[in-house]
């Protein structure tokens, strides 16, 4: 079975500050995915990663693959309120036949005050 | 390009009564998903289907969780009875099946938010 360990689990922080949230893992991944869910609403893609070392950037946020692909970081710049959310990182398994299947971190959850 | 519907967005249940949640995914997604989410944590894979064939339903509690997708599109996930601790929410997800990135990124549903009494 792959885990997928996120960190913080909790995050509190004042507008304008900056973050990062860590996903690790004893596995490889052969792409790994950043999801942001708002309250009462479903998870919504925000990046996916494939190839070790690969780093993309949406607005302030600054995602990471490691250079082993068995880990990613998610930095925000300058957080705003609007940022606030559970931080969910999953990770699609290296080889096997588990096609399509996600495993999922069990989430961050940011809050950004203003 | 709509996006995956799921209905009812909320549902009040007793315990040992029976629910069922109704899912449409993405147009011209093979592959769905269904999700259980206890607050605050990630999502759980109950059922993955590839058009109307199952391809993963190892973490679905058997005995009172069912799921179906008869034409390949729409699908409804069923428990009878409930009981207390499958409150949560229950996420359905599509994707598509072509090419290795599009094949793993997963379109969510609003959700459907289920206590039992």
């Amino acid at each position: 079975t792959q885990l997928l360990e996120q960190s913080p689990q909790f995050l509190s922080i004042q507008e304008g500050e900056n973050l990062t949230v860590y996903c690790n893992s004893s596995s490889v991944f052969s792409s790994l995915q950043w999801y942001r869910q708002e309250p009462g609403e479903g998870p919504v893609l925000l990046v996916t990663v494939v190839t070790g070392g690969e780093v993309k950037k949406l607005k302030r946020l600054t995602f990471q693959f490691g250079d082993a692909r068995k880990d990613s970081s998610l930095h925000i710049t300058a957080a705003q309120p609007g940022d606030t959310g559970l931080y969910l990182c999953a990770g699609a398994p290296a080889g096997g036949t588990s096609y399509g299947k996600l495993t999922f971190g069990q989430g961050t959850i940011l809050t950004v005050h203003p | 390009e709509a996006g995956v519907a799921q209905s009812p967005r909320y549902k009040i249940i007793e315990k040992r009564q029976s629910v069922a949640f109704w899912c449409n995914p993405i147009s011209g997604h093979a592959t769905l998903y269904w999700y259980q989410q206890i607050l605050g944590q990630g999502p759980k894979l109950l059922i993955q289907f590839q058009n109307n064939g199952v391809v993963d339903d190892s973490q679905l509690p058997k005995d009172r969780f069912s799921a179906e997708r008869l034409k390949g599109v729409d699908s409804t996930l069923k428990i009878q009875p409930a009981k207390l601790e499958d409150s949560a929410v229950y996420l359905c997800a599509s994707s598509s099946h072509s090419g290795l990135r599009k094949a793993y990124e997963q379109y969510f549903g609003p959700g459907t938010r289920l206590t039992v009494t």
